[in-house]
């Protein structure tokens, strides 16, 4: 099984400053027959789903706001925020569908500071 | 606009079997383009895949929980359905059925996710 390590498992940042998630996994996860890195992002507040941020490493999905981005390749990616609202504040989750199981990382929760 | 939405019993006698059914609103179970997967959320474990249904039946699921569950999917009532067997204190959580995008022949990311049910395991 491919195991996803988050860093920090939390963080605290002032409100317009960047805020940088890491995600590791045990083992690559880019495909060498399409050069996709089978890994998402996912934001988790209280009371409600996760929401899909970023897939495929780097491709925001629709609605999201363009201060999130997503980067890296094989087994090392960063979630980036790049000035952090308010309503940012909640568990970010990265997520391998390389292979089954589809395993999440154990979540970096991001509050204000 | 697409929607999923998770039911069944809050609360399972430990040994039991917990039994959950999503109905999928705003789309079809059949489009050729999704599978359709459970998510739970405990407290020991953090978010956990469980399985997956493609809508021709054919399932994958985490080996860990392998010998345990089956997922199955009713395409007449635009459904998909749970069950986990010999259920412990450790299987109480919040449990998400969700679809995610069919690409390059596998299930990928989880791009809509129903509201979640909590199940709580206890005598």
């Amino acid at each position: 099984d491919i195991v996803m390590t988050q860093s920090p498992d939390s963080l605290a940042v002032s409100l317009g400053e960047r805020a940088t998630i890491n995600c590791r996994s045990s083992q690559s996860v880019l495909h060498s027959s399409n050069n996709k890195n089978y890994l998402a992002w996912y934001q988790h507040k209280p009371g409600q789903p996760p929401k899909l941020l970023i897939y495929w490493a780097s491709t925001r999905e629709s609605g999201v706001p363009d201060r999130f981005s997503g980067s890296g390749s094989g087994t090392d990616f960063t979630l980036t925020i790049s000035s952090l609202q308010a309503e940012d504040v909640a568990v970010y989750y990265c997520q391998q569908y390389y292979s089954p199981p589809h395993n999440f990382g154990q979540g970096t929760k991001l509050e204000i500071k | 606009q697409l929607q999923l939405q998770e039911s069944g019993p809050g609360l399972v006698k430990p040994s039991e079997t917990l039994s959950l059914t999503c109905t999928v609103s705003g789309g079809s179970i059949s489009s050729a383009y999704y599978y359709w997967g459970w998510i739970r959320q405990t407290p020991g474990k953090g978010l956990e895949w469980i399985g997956s249904i493609y809508s021709s039946g054919t399932t994958y699921y985490n080996s860990s929980l392998k010998s345990r569950v089956t997922i199955s999917v009713d395409t007449s009532e635009n459904q998909f359905s749970l069950k986990l067997s010999s259920v412990t204190a450790a299987d109480t959580g919040l449990y998400y059925c969700a679809r995610h995008d069919r690409q390059y022949g596998s299930g990928t990311y989880f791009s809509y996710w129903g509201q979640g049910t909590l199940v709580t395991v206890s005598s």
